[in-house]
């Protein structure tokens, strides 16, 4: 069964400055990767997806994620947050491309000081 | 299109006490999903379904029952509600097996006392 780890339940990090949040899992084959963010008050909403090709993926909103097989990681970067960026964030895994179900990690919540 | 919706957005119960949640999907989407959102266990699968007339349980079904009666509109029962499943719950719908992007609506606030 698949499983995701997000150790760093909360981030705190200058407007400006450069962000990396990190996302491990935890599957026997070739996992199908997403990270969802979760503005206050709002449902989630997907920033990028991994299924294969190119492990340097780009999302929404400047966001990108690095797939490294070695580490079984995930990680989500952007080179400058900005305010709005202030949110949760979730990684999520999937047996396939097409799996019916998603597991999720336990989310990280970003916080952007001025 | 409005998306997903979720009806209603905050409702609070007392321990017992039965409510229905009704989440509604106007983009012809086959999956639909329900989850819970609890502090620091993310999001957990109650119940899901991948066509009208289909239900299967999810991680974390007991407790809850739901349906799928018409292709836009998935339901989530809770008969007898406990202090437990205070939570925020969220509805998702995917378009089918192949394409692979959940879209949430906006939850709903449920509190049990």
């Amino acid at each position: 069964a698949q499983s995701v780890t997000q150790p760093d339940i909360h981030i705190t990090v200058s407007e400006g400055a450069s962000l990396e949040l990190r996302c491990n899992y935890s599957y026997g084959a070739t996992p199908y990767l997403f990270w969802y963010v979760q503005s206050p008050g709002q449902g989630l909403q997907l920033l990028l997806k991994y299924f294969s090709g190119d492990t340097l993926v780009q999302g929404i909103k400047g966001f990108e994620a690095e797939f490294k097989r070695s580490q079984s990681s995930f990680n989500l970067r952007k080179p400058s947050v900005h305010w709005s960026d202030a949110a949760e964030y979730f990684c999520a895994v999937g047996a396939s491309r097409g799996a019916q179900k998603l597991v999720f990690g336990q989310g990280t919540r970003l916080t952007i000081n001025p | 299109n409005a998306g997903v919706t979720q009806t209603p957005k905050f409702r609070v119960l007392k321990t017992g006490q039965s409510m229905t949640l009704l989440c509604a999907q106007d983009m012809n989407h086959e999956y639909m999903y329900w989850y819970r959102q609890d502090p620091g266990m993310g999001l957990r699968l109650i119940h899901y379904s991948v066509g009208e007339g289909t239900t299967a349980k999810g991680e974390v079904p007991d407790g809850y029952n739901v349906s799928r009666l018409k292709k836009q509109n998935f339901l989530l029962g809770l008969e007898s509600a406990a202090p437990s499943q205070t939570s925020v719950y969220f509805c998702a719908s995917r378009r089918g097996q192949g394409e692979s992007e959940q879209y949430f609506g906006p939850g709903t606030r449920l509190t049990v006392t």
